[in-house]
């Protein structure tokens, strides 16, 4: 079984400020490592996966994160937010190689960006 | 349609009564997910289709939850005798048979009084 945790609840952070948002997770096995993003009354878009290879990933809206095997971390970064960064983001994961792919989700981390 | 369309959008209903929430997932999809999304308990995982297979149905909470999957495209996720506690937002998703990448429907938001 895996489990997330997300540090921060919530994440307010002024305009074009840089920001992370800290992700952690446990796992007897092998994973796969998601951001989503979600916007008020919106379903869940991806922002960006970790599958394998290279271990920054960029992703879109100009977010990137990097894996770190040892720290079990997939901690998601933009170096200067906008108003329109304001959502709600979801770090997960998913056991690789098992055939379904369910998501294991984080709490959640509501990112505010003031003007 | 391009997304994955889930109907309807909004339902409020008494306790007590059934409800069937309906999932169109993106065509050629064959992986298709339920995941339940509270206040309490955030997201989680509820059940799972791949093509003809058995369903994977270990994250459905009781028996009064279930879902079908008709001819591998359209699913209905039903849930009886609503009880407060099923206030959520119902959420599906569908992926290509490899499965890594999901896409999500907007949801369903499930209002029980």
């Amino acid at each position: 079984a895996q489990s997330v945790t997300q540090l921060d609840s919530q994440v307010p952070v002024f305009e074009e400020a840089p920001v992370e948002l800290r992700c952690n997770y446990s796992s007897s096995v092998s994973v796969y490592l998601f951001w989503y993003v979600q916007y008020p009354n919106q379903g869940l878009q991806l922002l960006l996966k970790y599958l394998s290879g290279s271990t920054l990933v960029k992703g879109i809206n100009g977010f990137e994160a990097e894996f770190n095997k040892s720290q079990t971390s997939f901690h998601l970064r933009k170096p200067s937010v906008h108003i329109s960064d304001t959502a709600e983001y979801f770090c997960a994961v998913s056991e690789s190689g098992a055939g379904s792919y369910q998501l294991t989700f984080g709490k959640g981390t509501k990112l505010s960006v003031i003007p | 349609g391009a997304g994955v369309s889930q109907s309807p959008s909004n339902k409020v209903t008494e306790k007590g009564k059934d409800v069937e929430l309906r999932c169109d997932p993106i065509s050629g999809h064959t992986a298709l997910y339920w995941y339940r999304q509270s206040l309490g308990q955030g997201l989680e995982f509820l059940i799972y289709f791949q093509g003809n297979s058995a369903p994977d149905k270990s994250g459905l909470p009781s028996d009064r939850f279930s879902a079908e999957r008709t001819g591998g495209s359209v699913s209905t996720l039903t849930i009886q005798r609503t009880q407060q506690e099923d206030s959520a937002v119902y959420l599906c998703a569908s992926s290509l048979a490899d499965g890594v990448e999901a896409f999500f429907g907007q949801g369903t938001r499930l209002t029980v009084v």
